[in-house]
């Protein structure tokens, strides 16, 4: 079976720009998380969707969104990037709440 | 409020003996505990987990203990190997309506000597 991925793997912005990040879970996977990782913060929520809703939202601004598609794969978007946003962006999947989740390689986002 | 904690920031062990990694956490609602081993520039690899109404889980050359009054996690590794050299993570969930939410610890980094 596939693993999680993610795209793209590396990518540079520049402050006052947005992203995208998209995210493919593991076939048969309807919960999709997001998680944020930095130096300082270590591992944090960001938002989890299943069936294309979103059921829970961590402690970030309204800048961070995403969204999930009917096939599961899952976005997520970062509006007017800040210095701050710089961090391992990671994907999670699992069958549902409860379950463990795996996780793809993440997104290296670097904000300039 | 850091409500997972590994106050451990790092480990080193000799290859062959045990590697013992501890995680403490606070919030009594939570009910399901998982370990994820990470390498530099890679996602968490799922380990292990137990959940709250079991108080040990084997899997090969790992076992996670889980002592609920003293709200207190540990990973055994034996016999450590090189190859477990990295970072590891405590992480915990919550029932309710908390979905796919894991609130990680700050990571203990491990270090197995040949």
């Amino acid at each position: 079976k596939a693993g999680v991925t993610q795209t793209p793997r590396y990518l540079i912005k520049t402050r006052g720009q947005q992203v995208t990040l998209s995210c493919s879970p593991i076939s048969g996977h309807r919960s999709v998380s997001w998680y944020q990782q930095t130096p300082g913060q270590g591992l944090q929520f960001l938002f989890e969707y299943f069936s294309e809703t979103q059921r829970n939202k961590g402690n970030f601004p309204g800048r961070f969104s995403g969204r999930q598609f009917s096939n599961s794969r899952s976005e997520m978007n970062v509006s007017t990037l800040e210095l701050g946003d710089s961090a391992l962006y990671l994907c999670a999947s699992s069958l549902d709440r409860g379950n463990e989740q795996f996780f793809g390689p993440g997104t290296r986002l670097t904000v300039l | 409020d850091q409500q997972v904690k590994q106050n451990s920031p790092s480990l080193s062990v000799q290859e062959g003996r045990i590697s013992i990694l501890n995680c403490d956490y606070t919030n009594s609602m939570f009910d399901y505990f998982l370990w994820y081993k990470k390498y530099p520039a890679e996602g968490p690899t799922f380990l292990i987990s137990i959940s709250s109404i079991k108080d040990k889980n084997e899997d090969g050359r790992f076992t996670v203990f889980l002592n609920k009054s003293a709200k207190h996690l540990s990973l055994h590794i034996v016999p450590s190997q090189p190859g477990d050299s990295a970072v590891y993570f405590c992480a915990a969930s919550e029932g309710g309506t908390s979905y796919g939410k894991l609130t990680f610890g700050q990571g203990t980094i491990l270090t197995v000597h040949p």
